[in-house]
């Protein structure tokens, strides 16, 4: 079946606009994750939905990020007033459950002139 | 506290040489789940293996091996005979009671040839 997938898989946009990415998870995982990835750097966890919930919303690194799950499938991350620092590749992941190994789309790169 | 310790920033050997990725995790809870992710240079993160806390068992599956040892909170891994296309960058995560993913810095591997 599908993987996880993501879109767009390239954005560049000017400092202070709004994106929205798309994820589109593997059919029947409960579990989604998305994590932000700067150049050359580890994995930043954002945010967990369980379902459509986000029990863990602790990784949102300011109040101009901001996620949701509908329909226990697809997720949009939003970030607003975009800032230079915003720049990375923003990854998606599904899994069975919680405990499950995760999926992990093939990211989109946010570029913020 | 929770946390990941990859303590290799970047290692680099010859090809068929023995290379050995170090974890360390911390956790106070008695169930968790570890897992080794890989990120070759095209940048989709790949699942490697997943254990659990009460599978102290040493893996095996084909030149690459996993030591877990709860005495020490280690969960190394080990790749026998390297070959150029294991040049990646490791990641060593762990899942706690709380389900929050916690990620290490990652291992850059260099394998020359």
């Amino acid at each position: 079946g599908a993987g996880v997938s993501q879109s767009p898989s390239n954005k560049v946009t000017e400092k202070g606009k709004d994106v929205e990415l798309r994820c589109d998870p593997i059919s029947g995982h409960t579990a989604l994750y998305w994590y932000r990835q700067s150049l050359g750097q580890g994995l930043e966890f954002l945010i967990y939905f369980q379902g459509n919930s986000a029990p863990d919303k602790s990784g949102l690194p300011s109040d101009r990020f901001s996620a949701e799950r509908t329909g226990g499938s697809v997720s949009t991350l939003t970030i607003q007033r975009t800032q230079q620092e915003d720049s990375a590749v923003y990854l998606c992941a599904s899994s069975q459950d919680r405990d499950s190994r995760q999926y992990f789309g093939p990211g989109t790169r946010l570029t913020v002139t | 506290a929770q946390k990941v310790t990859q303590a290799q920033t970047e290692i680099s050997v010859v090809e068929k040489e023995d290379v050995t990725l170090d974890c360390v995790y911390e956790t106070r809870d008695t169930t968790y789940y570890l897992f080794w992710y890989k990120q070759p240079p095209s940048g989709e993160l790949v699942f490697l293996i997943r254990r659990n806390s009460f599978d102290e068992q040493n893996e095996i599956s084909g030149r690459y091996s996993w030591n877990f040892q709860k005495s020490t909170s280690s969960f190394n891994f080990t790749i026998t005979a390297s070959q150029v296309v294991d040049s990646a960058v490791y990641f060593c995560a762990l899942i706690p009671s709380n389900y929050q993913l916690i990620w290490g810095a990652g291992t850059k591997l260099i394998i020359k040839p």
